[in-house]
């Protein structure tokens, strides 16, 4: 069983619509939380971190339920430009970062 | 632009040849990383180094090594490439000295035959 798993999708959405992620984690002992962006052929991006209370950040709203160990992100009112893979990442202890293989999300006009 | 670059951005070579990949920071950033990426998988730590010549393995460290002899150079070798090491490799920089925010080269795309 991979540390990270992500659904790859690839979830299909129109331009408007509010989509949602979720990545679950098997180290109860993880520490910090992350979703990355990453565009085709292109190097992965921060979009944002993950905080216990759960944070915004314009259209995107990540939450971390750590009693099931795992880690969400909301994307609302999509844009053709969020289309991309979208990687979870688990910081388990300073340099031991674990990423998921990533969710593609396309959004149609 | 955290003023990274990778090289070279593509290279194909053939099983048993030696390769090495040069990431170049221009901020003189502590701690920088070694990734792969594959289909079906997460990127995964080869190496990283939190100072000139202080390197530590990762997760998937077999059958490479790594120097640092300057600040701004992290140089990543394959001894001996084999057709398994046939991936994406990105170098990373950690910026803000927390390591979860990487900031990321574009990438060196390597083919063993």
């Amino acid at each position: 069983r991979k540390e990270v798993e992500q659904d790859p999708g690839p979830f299909n959405v129109p331009e408007g619509a509010t989509v949602a992620f979720n990545c679950t984690y098997s180290n109860s002992a993880s520490q910090s939380f992350f979703w990355y962006r990453q565009d085709c052929r292109k190097e992965p991006k921060l979009l944002m971190s993950v905080y216990s209370s759960g944070n915004e950040d314009g259209r995107f709203t990540a939450q971390l339920n750590r009693a099931s160990q795992y880690i969400s992100l909301l994307i609302r009112d999509s844009k053709l430009s969020d289309s991309a893979t979208y990687l979870c990442v688990v910081n388990n202890n300073n340099n031991d970062m674990r990423f998921g293989a990533g969710t593609r999300l396309t959004v149609k006009p | 632009d955290a003023g990274i670059t990778q090289s070279p951005r593509h290279k194909v070579t053939e099983t048993g040849t030696p390769v090495t990949l040069r990431c170049h920071q221009t901020e003189n950033h502590r701690y920088m990383y070694w990734y792969r990426q594959d289909p079906g998988h997460g990127l995964r730590l080869i190496h990283y180094s939190y100072g000139v010549k202080d390197t530590d393995k990762g997760e998937v460290s077999d059958g490479y090594s790594v120097s640092r002899s300057k600040t701004e150079d992290f140089l990543l070798t394959l001894e001996s490439a084999t057709s398994s090491q046939t991936s994406v490799y990105f170098c990373a920089i950690s910026v803000s000295g927390f390591i979860g925010e990487l900031f990321f080269g574009e990438g060196s795309r390597l083919t063993v035959l």
